[in-house]
C-alpha cells in the first residue's frame, strides 16, 4: 500500500458532463501528479502541482483542469466529457526538495472512468 | 505518445527462472530511471530506480541496468515467482522543473507454474 487513496474507484458519466476526481496524497508528501493511463498503454503525465500552484502540464486540453489543496490533497477537474476521455485516472504524490528535484512517485489505484 | 493498443509485448517464463524486462528510452537528457509493476486493477507499484550515474542498482531479487550509450534499460527478476506476474513499465524523467515521469509501453510478465 502507498497510502495514496482515490476517489471514487468507478465513474460512468455521459458525454458532456463533468467530472471531479480526488486524491489524497501520502503523508509526508508535497507534490501531487496526475496520469491519464487508457488501456493497454502506459501512463500519461496530465499535470503537477506543488506547493498548490500548477507546475507542469502535459498535453492536455484546458478541459482538464486541477486543484491542490493545504493538506496536500487534489483533485481532477475534467469539463465537457469525450467519448476518448475514458480511462485509468492516477493519481501520485512525491517529496519534491529544494533542489526542486523530485523522488519516485506513489500512486494511488486511480479511478476508473468511462464515457458513454 | 507511445501507443501499442491492446496488445502488449509478452514475455512468458517458467516459475524459478530468471526474467529480463527491456526498455528503451527516447531521451539523452534523461537523469533518472524507474520501474513499476502494475496488476490488473491496481496502480503502478514502485519496483526500483536508478539515476544516469550509477549502471546498476540491486534491489530485493531485483536489479536494474542502465546502458546510456544504447539508451537502454533492463529489468532483471531473480527466480521468477506467480505473484511477479503483471504489466512492467518502464519510466524516464527529463530532469526538468516537474517531477514528470514519461512511461513505456508496458511488457507483460506471464510466469507459468
Amino acid at each position: 500500500e502507498t497510502g495514496v487513496t482515490q476517489s471514487p474507484t468507478h465513474l460512468i458519466k455521459t458525454r458532456g458532463q463533468q467530472v471531479t476526481l480526488r486524491c489524497s496524497s501520502q503523508s509526508g508528501h508535497n507534490t501531487v501528479s496526475w496520469y491519464q493511463q487508457a488501456l493497454g498503454q502506459g501512463p500519461q503525465f496530465i499535470f503537477q502541482y506543488y506547493r498548490e500552484e500548477e507546475n507542469g502540464r502535459g498535453n492536455f486540453p484546458p478541459r482538464f483542469s486541477g486543484l491542490q489543496f493545504p493538506n496536500y490533497s487534489s483533485e481532477l477537474n475534467v469539463n465537457a466529457l469525450e467519448l476518448d476521455d475514458s480511462a485509468l485516472y492516477l493519481c501520485a504524490s512525491s517529496l519534491v526538495g529544494p533542489s526542486g528535484r523530485g523522488e519516485k512517485l506513489f500512486f494511488g489505484s486511480g479511478t476508473q472512468l468511462s464515457v458513454l | 505518445g507511445e501507443s501499442v493498443g491492446l496488445h502488449l509485448p509478452t514475455l512468458s517464463v517458467q516459475e524459478g527462472d530468471n526474467s529480463i524486462i527491456n526498455c528503451a528510452y527516447s531521451n539523452s537528457a534523461s537523469d533518472y530511471f524507474i520501474w513499476y509493476k502494475q496488476e490488473s486493477g491496481k496502480g503502478p507499484q514502485f519496483i526500483i530506480d536508478i539515476r544516469s550515474n550509477m549502471d546498476k542498482r540491486q534491489g530485493q531479487r531485483v536489479t536494474v541496468l542502465l546502458n546510456k550509450t544504447v539508451k537502454h534499460l533492463s529489468l532483471q527478476i531473480a527466480a521468477t515467482q506467480p505473484g511477479d506476474s503483471a504489466v512492467y513499465f518502464c519510466a524516464e524523467s527529463d530532469g526538468g522543473a516537474t517531477n514528470k515521469l514519461i512511461f513505456g509501453t508496458g511488457t507483460l510478465l506471464a510466469v507459468q507454474p
